[in-house]
């Protein structure tokens, strides 16, 4: 069974511009859940998705959004990037079943230039 | 607001020897804690789990226990080998819900 893909896996952006990712969930997951990992401030929870819903969101401002499609791929987007925006962005898939446990996909470097 | 403190920051053993990573959570409502290990330009990876029903899960080298009164939950390793050398994160959440905070990690180093 193939695992969480994470597509792009490395970017580069400028100020000012906005960037979409994208998430596979493993096959028969539903539950999709997106993290920014960065050296100071670790890994932060930015939103989860289930069901075409967002169930749960993180401290991140408004620049940060998120949205599941019915096939349970789900994208993130950060418009107006900042400096500090630069991270690995991990997406982790679940299946209800399986309690809470997630799996985290390779993430998508994005540095902001 | 939900916190996890993790401990220590970096942590140096000899090979063979055991290592003690302690994480103690805020959130009352907290009933799963599990434990990533990732390795370097790698994603977190699971390596084991606990639920607040239970004190105390092994899996061969690893071992975590919860101290639901205090908090505090505790990875262990025994036995440990160069290839342990990695980032090892715990994090809590509850039920229903697929929001972890997690702890800052720890890095810790096996010297051969």
């Amino acid at each position: 069974k193939a695992g969480v893909t994470q597509t792009p896996r490395y970017l580069i952006k400028t100020r000012g511009q906005q960037v979409t990712l994208s998430c596979s969930p493993i096959s028969g997951h539903r539950s999709v859940s997106w993290y920014q990992q960065t050296p100071g401030q670790g890994l932060q929870f930015l939103f989860e998705y289930f069901s075409e819903t967002q169930r749960n969101k993180g401290n991140f401002p408004g620049r940060f959004s998120g949205r599941q499609f019915s096939n349970s791929r789900s994208e993130m987007n950060v418009s107006t990037l900042e400096l500090g925006d630069s991270a690995l962005y991990l997406c982790a898939s679940s299946l209800e079943a399986s309690g809470n446990t997630i799996y985290f996909g390779e993430g998508s470097w994005l540095t902001v230039v | 607001g939900e916190n996890v403190e993790q401990h220590p920051s970096t942590l140096s053993v000899q090979e063979g020897d055991s290592a003690v990573i302690k994480c103690t959570y805020s959130d009352s409502a907290s009933n799963y804690f599990p434990w990533y290990k990732q390795e370097l330009g790698k994603r977190p990876q699971l390596i084991i789990d606990i639920r607040s029903n239970v004190g105390e899960k092994k899996d061969q080298r690893i071992a975590v226990t919860l101290n639901k009164t205090a908090k505090h939950f505790s990875l262990h390793i025994t036995e440990t080998q160069p290839e342990d050398s990695a980032v090892y994160f715990c994090a809590a959440s509850t039920s229903g819900t697929y929001k972890y905070i997690f702890g800052t990690g720890t890095r810790l180093k096996v010297l051969a």
